[in-house]
């Protein structure tokens, strides 16, 4: 059974600070890994998207990638208010389906 | 332009009304999926449509029956449908069912009475 496990929380952060978001994964063969925002009661937001180990910026976001470790995270520095949703991890093997982590609650205090 | 339209946004039906979800990306992908949401839940997957061919079905019941009239468009018809079908039914569309960024429509808001 691949699976995709994250912190249900929530991550209580106050404005300003880095949230810190993780991830881990069963599958070894994994290839794609991606991080959904998801408002309450709105659809998935694609946000980041990483292929290969290392880090990958944009503007706040940073996703971070060791496949070694199975492992994915998502950093959201100077955190808003406006940053607090559910975020989503996705991971793909390859095959048509995405594999859904049940999404970690952030909410940043002003 | 990363659209996926989801029509309607929002959609009262009774148990034995027929009705359908209808969902269009000009993107160019190949690969278009529904997934059902329920509140707190990651999405679902319910179908996967390849090169308009259906390539997964999750053991969905038969009162839901999704049909890809061409590379642009999937439709979900809904018929005799149960008050815990109500839920977010979210349409996605990939570059291919096997690589690519997954985008999702805003979603169809169903409530079954």
């Amino acid at each position: 059974q691949k699976e995709v496990e994250q912190n249900s929380g929530p991550l209580s952060v106050p404005e300003g600070a880095i949230a810190s978001l993780n991830c881990t994964y069963s599958d070894r063969g994994s290839q794609s890994f991606f991080w959904y925002r998801q408002y309450s009661g709105k659809s998935p937001e694609l946000i980041m998207s990483i292929y290969s180990n290392g880090d990958k910026e944009d503007g706040r976001f940073t996703a971070q990638l060791n496949k070694a470790s199975q492992y994915v995270s998502l950093l959201i520095r100077d955190s808003q208010p406006s940053d607090s949703a559910t975020y989503l991890c996705a991971v793909g093997t390859g095959s048509y389906k995405l594999i859904f982590g049940s999404g970690t609650r952030l909410l940043v205090r002003p | 332009d990363t659209e996926v339209t989801q029509t309607p946004k929002h959609l009262v039906m009774g148990m034995t009304n027929k009705k359908s979800l209808k969902c269009e990306q000009h993107m160019g992908h190949r690969a278009m999926y529904w997934y059902k949401q329920k509140a707190k839940k990651p999405p679902e997957l319910m179908f996967v449509y390849s090169y308009e061919k259906l390539s997964i079905n999750e053991s969905v019941p038969s009162r839901f029956s999704p049909e890809c009239p061409n590379s642009s468009l999937l439709n979900l018809h809904l018929h005799a449908l149960q008050p815990e079908d109500s839920a977010l039914y979210l349409c996605a569309s990939r570059l291919r069912g096997d690589t690519g960024e997954l985008f999702f429509g805003e979603g169809s808001r169903l409530t079954v009475l």
